[in-house]
This record gives C-alpha cells, sequence and structure tokens, in this order.
C-alpha cells in the first residue's frame, strides 16, 4: 500500500532564512507523482509543488523547491527566504496509480506545521 | 464564484441526526472530490464525481454516507445517523480533467467543519 510519511509535526524558522520540509513515501509504482500542499488556518489546501517519477529535474516554484531523491524515496519541500505568512500546515501528498493509470485520489501525509518568526 | 465554496462552514449536530453538506465547484471544473479530514490527519478520499456519476466511492467509510452532484456542478455530502467519530472538516475540491492533473490543479474549498455531539 502506498504510504507519505512526514516525521516533523513542528518546525520554526526565521524569517528570511531557508527551512525544509520532509517527507518520505512508500510505494511500489514505477509511476507517481508527488505533491506539496499548503493550509492556511482558513482550511483550503493550496496546491504548491508537483513532481512526477520520471522527471529528471527537481520541481521548483519561485520560493519553493522539491528535493526529489527517487532512490531514497523522499520527497521534501525548501522553502528559500521564509516569510511570515509562510507559517501554516504543510502536506505532502502522493497521487495513486491504479490499473496502469493515474487516480484521482491523493494520500496524504500527516503534515508538518511551520511557523515563521520575525 | 472564483473559488471552490463549501456550505455550512461549521456545523453541530447531535449525535444520530442528518447533515447535509454542500459543495460549489469552480465553473466549467467537471470533477469533483470529497475528503475527510481528522484533526491531527492529512486529508482522506471519500468520493470523486466525473460529471453527474461517482466515478470512485471506494472511499466512504459506510452505508451512512453518500453523495450526489444531480446536474454535474453543485454535490452534496449526506451523513445519516450521525456518529461522533463523523466528527471532521469535510474537504470539497474540483479539477477542469477527471484526474489530478500533472500540474497539480486540484482547487480545495476552505471545508465544512463537523461536530457531532
Amino acid at each position: 500500500a502506498q504510504k507519505i510519511t512526514q516525521t516533523q509535526p513542528g518546525m520554526f524558522v526565521q524569517e528570511k532564512e531557508a527551512v525544509t520540509l520532509d517527507c518520505t513515501y512508500d510505494t511500489s509504482d514505477q509511476s507517481y507523482g508527488l505533491f506539496w500542499y499548503k493550509q492556511p488556518s482558513s482550511g483550503e489546501m493550496i496546491f504548491l509543488i508537483y513532481q512526477g517519477s520520471y522527471d529528471e529535474q527537481n520541481a521548483t516554484e519561485g520560493r519553493y523547491s522539491l528535493n526529489f531523491q527517487k532512490a531514497r524515496k523522499s520527497a521534501n519541500l525548501v522553502i528559500s527566504a521564509s516569510q511570515l505568512g509562510d507559517s501554516a500546515m504543510y502536506f505532502c501528498a502522493m497521487r495513486e496509480w491504479r490499473y496502469g493509470g493515474a487516480t484521482n485520489k491523493l494520500i496524504f501525509g500527516t503534515g508538518t506545521l511551520l511557523a515563521v518568526q520575525p | 464564484g472564483a473559488g471552490v465554496s463549501q456550505t455550512p462552514s461549521n456545523k453541530v449536530t447531535e449525535k444520530g441526526k442528518y447533515v447535509e453538506l454542500r459543495c460549489d465547484p469552480i465553473s466549467g471544473h467537471t470533477a469533483l472530490y470529497w475528503y475527510r479530514q481528522s484533526l491531527g490527519q492529512g486529508p482522506e478520499f471519500l468520493i470523486y464525481f466525473q460529471g453527474t456519476g461517482a466515478a470512485d466511492d471506494s472511499g466512504l467509510p459506510n452505508d451512512r454516507f453518500f453523495a450526489v452532484r444531480p446536474e454535474g456542478s453543485v454535490s452534496t455530502l449526506k451523513i445519516q445517523r450521525t456518529e461522533r467519530g463523523d466528527s471532521a472538516v469535510y474537504l470539497c475540491a474540483s479539477s477542469q480533467a477527471g484526474v489530478a492533473g500533472f500540474g497539480g490543479e486540484l482547487f480545495f474549498g476552505e471545508g465544512s467543519r463537523l461536530t457531532v455531539l
């Protein structure tokens, strides 16, 4: 069964510094997709970044980058130049593949609460 | 509206009561998803609609849970005989395509927080 593990329940970072949020995954599929979502206190899940299992380059989106290490099955999120508005829950997720194709289901980890300090 | 809209934002009910939660997806999005998020957990998949039909309802925990999308836009999640364990935030999401695209275009609402006393 597929599984996402986020071992950091909470993290602190100083404003303007970089922070890495850890994510490891378990799957027997060769093709899969990995996502990071941000969930502020308002509750909605905001898509941040995506990495496909066959993508050779690490994904980047502005201040977000995904450190994808396929052999280690890790997909850590790096946030550079942290801002106060980055304080939120962060979820790593994997899309299931079944019967040779992608499904609509995302499997989420338990999340990491990031607090950015001024 | 511009985003996914969910109502009510908060619902408190008594054990055994019937509850309906509504989701209004982004206009033009054919795919609609329901997830449930318990305290301290990530969201868990419940059901997925493509158009009017439920393409995958394998995440519904039992037959007390049911969802409809009669006209292919607004969806209603229905919970019968609510139990305290049903307390959670119910998240709705929509996307243009049936499968959350490679760009991750799955747009979530702010959720409906259900509390069963």
